[in-house]
């Protein structure tokens, strides 16, 4: 079946610490692949996404993602989290062809610790 | 430049009432979406709207329903409320010329079902 799979609820990370949530795909193709980030009581904000080229994708707020065709994942990292970034984080895949839904995984909330 | 915009921001009904949501798209763009986060959920697709059409449907009851305007501003409609309608509902907007694949979604209206 389809799906998109964030295999971590929850992560407590420290300040100054770094960050890494996973994401895996399980799709007929390689599909378009973003990352969004939920503050408590808001919409989704857009960190990155990948479309084609560089598997090594650059994004908002000192995030970074790598896309690995071989593993089916793009996973989200950065280097030295400040508290501002606790919140969820959800994985998200689209198709341009035919296919305009983006489809998200459950999400991964994570909690920053001073 | 104004985002995506959604009215009301919180709304309480009962079962079996019927329920109208509002959206008004980021400037510029053309696509509406509506997606519906239920409480620990990553977000569902409901319905895209293009060209005042329904262009595509996720696995929702036909008690989900959707209008566009000419202006593209968007209404959700749900009849017949069930307690597990109670979610949190994001409207996504978009850029169907855009050629990149990228939504940018409101803040949502939380509706509580009693």
């Amino acid at each position: 079946a389809q799906s998109v799979t964030q295999p971590d609820i929850h992560i407590t990370v420290s300040e100054g610490a770094s960050l890494e949530l996973r994401c895996n795909y399980s799709y007929g193709a390689t599909p378009y692949l973003f990352w969004y980030v939920q503050s408590p009581g808001q919409g989704l904000q857009l960190l990155l996404k990948y479309f084609s080229g560089d598997t090594l994708v650059q994004g908002i707020k000192g995030f970074e993602a790598e896309f690995k065709r071989s593993q089916s994942s793009f996973n989200l990292r950065k280097p030295s989290v400040h508290w501002s970034d606790a919140a969820e984080y959800f994985c998200a895949v689209g198709f341009l062809v035919n296919d305009y839904k983006l489809s998200f995984g459950a999400g991964t909330t994570v909690t920053v610790r001073a | 430049d104004a985002g995506v915009t959604q009215s009301p921001t919180h709304l309480i009904k009962t079962r079996g009432q019927q329920v109208t949501l509002r959206c008004s798209p980021k400037s510029g763009h053309d696509t509406v979406s509506w997606y519906q986060q239920a409480l620990g959920q990553g977000p569902q697709f409901i319905f895209q709207y293009y060209e005042e059409e329904e262009r595509q449907r996720g696995n929702f009851p036909d008690r989900f329903s959707g209008h566009q305007f000419p202006n593209y501003s968007s209404e959700l409609n749900v009849n017949a409320l069930l307690l597990g309608d109670s979610a949190l509902y994001l409207c996504a907007s978009s850029f169907n010329g855009g050629g990149a694949y990228e939504q940018f979604f409101g803040p949502g209206t939380r509706l509580t079902v009693l």
